[in-house]
């Protein structure tokens, strides 16, 4: 089945830990995003990328880092520097970066210890 | 101001009746509008998409009125299942963008009861 799955489900992080979710797809899709969602709010972007090797800043790119090594897939690192990273992490592929529809993994939920 | 803004709800709704509920959109260029659902802990996925005034799919119609820049999703006959959260969600990009940015509602929440 193709797909976007991202892991761990849950995740825990300590304070001024690094945490590092998972993203990965086999819909070979060109672009991949990540989104946090918290409560009472939309999602906002993080960051995104439109083909492998290069990737942008989105809304609230502080405190996160990003790669893009394969096509397939898009980690997402949680520094020590994001003060508040308790949220819901989304991660979405689209087939271009034009393309609106975008497909969602399940999520990954992070907390902090 | 919010540039997508959505009543968070709860819509609570017997089953079998109809809702209605409304997104409205700060940028009068926007191009593209979506409705997505998204269940309890779960991932958005998309319902529809609404190009130009608007369009229906089974018991579901969105419409889209650009002078009052808001959007609409209306449910006819609500089943126990269609209990979820509905994001709204605005294409902002513009012909000469690089990328098409979406930019998500909070969402409404709505609640079918037997």
């Amino acid at each position: 089945d193709g797909g976007i799955t991202q892991s761990p489900k849950y995740l825990f992080r300590k304070e001024g830990q690094n945490v590092t979710l998972s993203c990965e797809q086999n819909l070979n899709h060109d672009a991949m995003y990540w989104y946090r969602q918290d409560p009472g709010q939309g999602l906002r972007l993080i960051y995104y990328s439109q083909i492998v090797n290069d990737f942008q800043k989105g809304d609230i790119a502080e405190g996160y880092s990003v790669s893009r090594e394969k096509k397939e897939s898009f980690p997402l690192t949680v520094t020590s520097a994001q003060k508040n990273p308790t949220a819901f992490y989304l991660c979405a592929s689209s087939p271009g970066v034009f393309q609106e529809t975008q497909y969602f993994g399940p999520g990954t939920r992070l907390l902090v210890l | 101001r919010k540039e997508v803004e959505q009543d968070p709800g709860p819509f609570n709704v017997p089953e079998g009746a109809t809702v209605a509920f409304n997104c409205t959109y700060s940028n009068s260029a926007s191009q593209s509008f979506f409705w997505y659902r998204q269940d309890c802990r779960k991932e958005p996925k998309l319902l529809m998409s609404v190009y130009s005034s608007g369009n229906e799919d089974g018991r579901f119609t969105a419409q889209l009125n650009r002078a009052s820049q808001y959007i609409s999703l209306l449910i006819r006959d609500s089943k126990l299942s269609d209990s979820a959260t509905y994001l709204c969600v605005v294409n902002n990009a513009q012909p000469t963008d690089s990328w098409g940015k979406l930019q998500f509602g909070a969402g409404t929440q709505v609640v079918v009861t037997p």
